[in-house]
């Protein structure tokens, strides 16, 4: 079936504006995780929506970041006033949210910021 | 606060070779522990998920350990391949089944 799936694929913007990612999750799956990948570095986790429940906010790193998730399903990861240090892939994962908890990841939006 | 080091950071063998890649946790209460593949400018693939109850996991030539007294994982890939090539992360999750924490990855190069 179909993967989690990321637009855009790229973006570049320029210093100040905001920009909104977005992510569609594999269908049933009731948990959805949004990351940050700097140049050379690790994942950083960002946000994690399990149903209904209150999202899990602790890794927003600012707050110019934030997220919603509506009908829970499809996500939108939405940065404010955006800086050259937001340049970043932003990669969505989502998974079932009981036994493994196994996370599939989308291919990820290249964000660069002028 | 989980921390997650993986060591080496970089690590380059011959093709055919077997090799391991080393992942460790500082807070033994996990749920899970997943390996990933990235390959430059892709998102991550899934290879391997070990439950906390869980000692192994084996899928083709990747096998993964789990040790959570000791707070750490290994993953070992038999007769390496070029195709091989690739960053390789581990993530763990707390044993609330929410946060997941990335290690910084090792990045591999099998050499033909």
């Amino acid at each position: 079936g179909a993967g989690v799936s990321q637009s855009p694929s790229n973006k570049v913007t320029e210093k100040g504006k905001d920009v909104e990612l977005r992510c569609d999750p594999i269908s049933g799956h009731t948990a959805l995780y949004w990351y940050r990948q700097s140049l050379g570095q690790g994942l950083e986790f960002l946000i994690y929506f399990q149903g209904n429940s209150a999202p899990d906010k602790s890794g927003l790193p600012s707050d110019r970041f934030s997220a919603e998730r509506t009908g829970g399903s499809v996500s939108t990861l939405t940065i404010q006033r955006t800086q050259q240090e937001d340049s970043a892939v932003y990669l969505c994962a989502s998974s079932e949210a009981r036994d493994s908890y196994e996370q599939y990841f989308g291919p990820g939006t290249r964000l660069t910021v002028t | 606060k989980q921390e997650v080091t993986q060591i080496p950071a970089a690590l380059s063998v011959p093709e055919g070779e077997n090799l391991v890649l080393n992942c460790s946790f500082t807070d033994s209460a996990i749920y899970n522990l997943q390996w990933f593949r990235q390959d430059p400018g892709k998102g991550l693939t899934s290879l391997l998920l070990i439950q906390s109850s869980q000692r192994e996991q084996t899928s083709g030539r990747l096998n993964a350990s789990l040790d959570k007294s000791s707070g750490r994982s290994t993953l070992y890939i038999a007769a390496s391949q070029p195709g091989d090539s690739a960053t390789y992360l581990c993530a763990v999750r707390g044993s609330s089944a929410s946060k997941i924490i990335f290690g910084s990855g090792t990045r591999l190069s099998i050499r033909p």
